[in-house]
């Protein structure tokens, strides 16, 4: 099993492209969280979704969307880059809520100049 | 916006000594407390899940207690080695639980 995995793995985005980060899950996980990371702070959810075709929007989700067709991919994009969105982008699926571990993909590094 | 404290936010220790850690968080509506341990360079990891008050987990040399009704969670390594470099994350889930908060994390770094 892959587990968790994320593309790309780094991206350098100019000041108003738009991009889509992929996440996939082989674990039949109906949970999957999108998390950003920052110096000094926690990881924020973004977005996450409880099942195919859910989404629902977490701490930080302005300038972000969010799609869950397949169960096994949650896609995260930004429709107009902004230097503020500069960050590590990690993705997280679970089995179901609260009480279960959260697997953690190898993150995305993403710049915007 | 939940708060979610650690405490400290980095520990400097030798080889051999043991550690705590703090994790304090809302004392209501309490559904879960984990912890994950996070390698440079790597993903978090899940250490524990706790859903019970008075709840002690153990995995190795290190162990983890959860007082719900204070809102406080305590994470021991014992006998601390080179690898547990690394930084701990808690993270707490309350209501329906299906989103956690995680905390800053406490930055350990174990030195011969």
């Amino acid at each position: 099993n892959a587990g968790v995995t994320q593309t790309p793995k780094f991206r350098v985005l100019k000041t108003g492209q738009s991009m889509t980060l992929l996440c996939a899950q082989d674990m039949n996980h109906e949970y999957m969280y999108w998390y950003r990371q920052d110096p000094g702070m926690g990881l924020r959810l973004i977005h996450y979704s409880v099942g195919e075709g859910t989404t629902a929007k977490g701490e930080v989700p302005d300038g972000y969307n969010v799609s869950r067709l397949k169960k096994q991919n949650f896609l995260l994009g930004l429709e107009s880059a902004a230097p503020s969105q500069t960050s590590v982008y990690f993705c997280a699926s679970s089995l179901a809520g609260g009480n279960n571990e959260q697997f953690f993909g190898p993150g995305t590094r993403l710049t915007v100049l | 916006i939940l708060n979610v404290e650690q405490s400290p936010q980095s520990l400097h220790v030798q080889e051999g000594d043991s550690t705590n850690f703090t994790c304090s968080f809302p004392s209501s509506n309490f559904y879960a407390l984990h912890w994950y341990r996070w390698e440079t360079a790597k993903s978090p990891e899940a250490l524990f899940v706790m859903t019970l008050n008075g709840d002690e987990k153990k995995k190795g040399r290190i162990s983890a207690t959860l007082n719900t009704k204070e809102g406080y969670s305590y994470l021991y390594i014992k006998g601390s080695q080179p690898e547990d470099s690394a930084t701990y994350l808690c993270a707490f889930g309350t209501g329906t639980a299906s989103k956690l908060t995680f905390g800053t994390g406490t930055r350990l770094q174990v030195t011969l």
